[in-house]
């Protein structure tokens, strides 16, 4: 089956540890994205890649890094330094990025991973 | 800076009844607007879509239309049935993947039986 594949499902950290979130995907998708949720609210971007050993900061990058080595991969790291990281994290990802490749900007989304920070 | 306003942020509506849902943008230059639905726990999952060379398009019992001229953009459910419980958010983006897609807040349905 082809998708994205976000885990684990449920995660649990305690204050000042670094936890790291995984996130693939077998769509031969170029971009990919991370966002956070808060209960009651939208997505708010925290970093996005438009091709491999490359990616920008989104609206909420503090406290968050990401590295993208592979094409398949985009793990996100919560660090010690994000005051307030318990919320739901998702991944997506987009047909087109820097390839060549021209889309509207459809992103399909993994089913996420819930953050507690204990 | 661009955002999409996303109203009303709850709605119940009786089973069999019509559902809409209304957003607004503020950059002039977006021409992609998805529709997402969020069930509990689980990721958006994108239900249509429409671009700005097009005013409406219709999928079965969803619809969503585009005002260009206002910068307005609406979901439109009928017939509905419990499982359109959901959370649902719309989006707005230019052309391009390089460019940002901005959500809305999001509208929480409940379908009463």
């Amino acid at each position: 089956d082809g998708g994205i594949t976000q885990s684990p499902k449920y995660l649990f950290r305690k204050e000042g540890q670094n936890v790291t979130l995984s996130c693939e995907q077998n769509l031969n998708h170029d971009a990919m994205y991370w966002y956070r949720q808060d209960p009651g609210q939208g997505l708010r971007l925290i970093y996005y890649s438009q091709i491999v050993n490359d990616f920008q900061k989104g609206d909420i990058a503090e406290g968050y890094s990401v590295s993208r080595e592979k094409k398949e991969s985009f793990p996100l790291t919560v660090t010690s330094a994000q005051k307030n990281p318990t919320a739901f994290y998702l991944c997506a990802s987009n047909p087109s990025g820097t390839s060549g490749k021209r889309s509207y900007n459809e992103q399909f989304f993994g089913p996420g991973t819930r953050l507690t920070v204990l | 800076g661009e955002n999409v306003e996303q109203h009303p942020s709850t709605l119940s509506v009786q089973e069999g009844d019509s559902a809409v849902i209304k957003c607004t943008y503020s950059d002039s230059a977006s021409n992609y607007f998805p529709w997402y639905k969020q069930e509990l726990g689980k990721g958006p999952q994108l239900i249509i879509d429409i671009r700005s060379n097009v005013g409406e398009k219709k999928d079965q019992r969803i619809a969503v239309t585009l005002n260009k001229t206002a910068k307005h953009f609406s979901l439109h459910i009928t017939e509905t049935q419990p499982e359109d419980s959901a959370v649902y958010f719309c989006a707005a983006s230019r052309r391009s993947s390089a460019s940002k897609i901005i959500f809305g807040s999001g509208t929480r349905l409940s379908i009463r039986p």
